[in-house]
């Protein structure tokens, strides 16, 4: 079955340093990718995603290519802000549109 | 942006008992919800698929006795914990997808979850 993999936080990051958030997935066919993030007492909101290989999803500065060769979906910032305080969701569609979440990266960026 | 409401926020029952979690699409129609239980630290479980007008569609290894999903409208879904014990203590979260967006549109709008804890 679909199965995602990403980095155990909790990641601590001083204001202005560059973040990575590694995914990687597991699948049968096409899927695409996706990055989720939750903000303290709030739902999941989509932060980017791509849906196919070699798409480059982006948003807010964030940015993440979707990686066939290596299944790899890993999420990067040149400089992160106070505010990008968060937790981190990698996920990946399957057959329906039945999201398959990974565990979740809490980030914690600190002026 | 698309908003999808859950209620009540938390809920604390004892065991036995029935908790009827509400899921809501403010501004925008879903034909199409989903229901997910997240234990700490642990990923989002999709536990079933609710379909408007139609019965739900669980996956393996839930309960559909147990977790009775209605999706009576298209801007309500609800999930019924019947007969609730401390193992069903968890995160609840409900996400909706808009039916202005075709099949294989995978952009899905979550609530902020219900906390569950069972006495």
């Amino acid at each position: 079955g679909n199965s995602v993999t990403q980095m155990e936080g909790p990641v601590t990051l001083s204001e202005e340093a560059f973040l990575t958030i590694n995914c990687t997935y597991t699948a049968t066919g096409y899927p695409s990718l996706f990055w989720y993030v939750q903000y303290p007492g709030e739902g999941l909101q989509l932060l980017l995603k791509a849906t196919k290989a070699d798409d480059k999803g982006s948003n807010k500065g964030f940015e993440a290519t979707y990686r066939k060769e290596t299944t790899s979906f890993h999420l990067e910032k040149g400089s992160v802000q106070v505010s990008d305080s968060a937790v981190y969701f990698c996920a990946l569609t399957g057959t329906a549109s039945k999201l398959t979440f990974g565990t979740g990266t809490r980030l914690q960026v600190t002026l | 942006g698309a908003v999808v409401s859950q209620h009540p926020s938390r809920v604390i029952c004892k065991s036995g008992t029935s908790v009827k979690i509400e899921c809501r699409s403010l501004d925008f129609q879903a034909t199409t919800m989903f229901w997910y239980r997240q234990f700490p630290k642990q990923s989002l479980m999709l536990m079933a698929t609710s379909n408007e007008g139609s019965k739900a569609t669980y996956e393996q290894g839930v309960e559909k006795d147990k977790f009775l999903i209605n999706h009576a409208s298209l801007t309500l879904s609800t999930l019924t914990v019947t007969s609730a014990h401390p193992e069903d203590s968890s995160f609840y979260i409900c996400s909706a997808r808009d039916i202005r967006t075709g099949p294989g549109t995978d952009t899905q709008y979550f609530g902020p979850g219900t906390r569950l804890t069972v006495l």
